[in-house]
């Protein structure tokens, strides 16, 4: 059973880095997923594809600021110099046949 | 520019049928599948189901929360993909996306288009 687990919430202050993690559930931790941002009232947008190997490709026009890695099960997307734009939710997305999954998404407050 | 716009949300009550158009233009349409997304009201996003490209079968697959209710199809021809919503019901009521899918990864996004079941 394919599932992805994301924590509710995160924060960090204007400026610094922060880590979101997305977590494969048992059996899947060679599977690729994308990161979704969704700012507020806003529809999603794809940030980047990201593999098990931590190889990823980024959308058109996303900062050098986002970047993303894989260790394991585990799928991480780091953003550095934090802006006040980057308060949004985070979603990752992954697939299998037939079926894509969502996490429940983290909730980034800029401080 | 990559686009894609929904269309067709509405008021509805429920039991009744609605149909959502997704409209694209900037990219090969017949070289992805397709995608719809929905998120209901302060909630997060959920898989709807998606339409496989038509050299893949152009065979659609769904979610369970909506399997034998909707249905989804494409028109290479004019680069539209569409929603057939039936039996709606109130926990229906959401933004509905589509979304350009590529071997399973969503790269671009629609604006959504809101869905609202009641009586």
């Amino acid at each position: 059973h394919l599932v992805l687990t994301q924590s509710p919430s995160a924060s960090a202050p204007l400026g610094a880095s922060v880590k979101l993690t997305c977590t494969l559930s048992s059996g899947h931790s060679r599977y690729g997923i994308a990161w979704h941002q969704q700012q507020p009232e806003m529809g999603p947008r794809f940030l980047m594809k990201l593999d098990s190997d931590g190889s990823h490709y980024k959308g058109d026009g996303i900062p050098d600021r986002f970047s993303g890695s894989s260790s394991g099960a585990e799928r991480y997307l780091t953003i550095s110099s934090l802006q006040s734009e980057d308060e949004a939710d985070y979603y990752c997305q992954t697939w299998d046949t037939g079926i894509q999954v969502f996490g429940g998404g983290t909730k980034l407050t800029v401080l | 520019e990559v686009q894609l716009v929904e269309s067709g949300g509405d008021l509805v009550q429920p039991g009744r049928s609605l149909r959502l158009s997704c409209t694209t233009s900037g990219f090969t349409f017949g070289d992805y599948a397709i995608s719809w997304v929905r998120q209901a009201p302060g909630k997060g996003l959920e898989w709807v189901g998606f339409i496989r490209r038509i050299v893949h079968g152009g065979t659609a697959e769904y979610a369970a929360s909506v399997k034998d209710r909707f249905t989804i199809s494409r028109d290479d021809s004019q680069n539209i993909a569409h929603l057939q919503m039936s039996s709606l019901k109130t926990e229906d009521t959401a933004v509905y996306y589509c979304a350009r899918s590529n071997s399973g990864c969503i790269d671009q996004w629609g604006q959504g288009t809101l869905v609202t079941v009641s009586s």
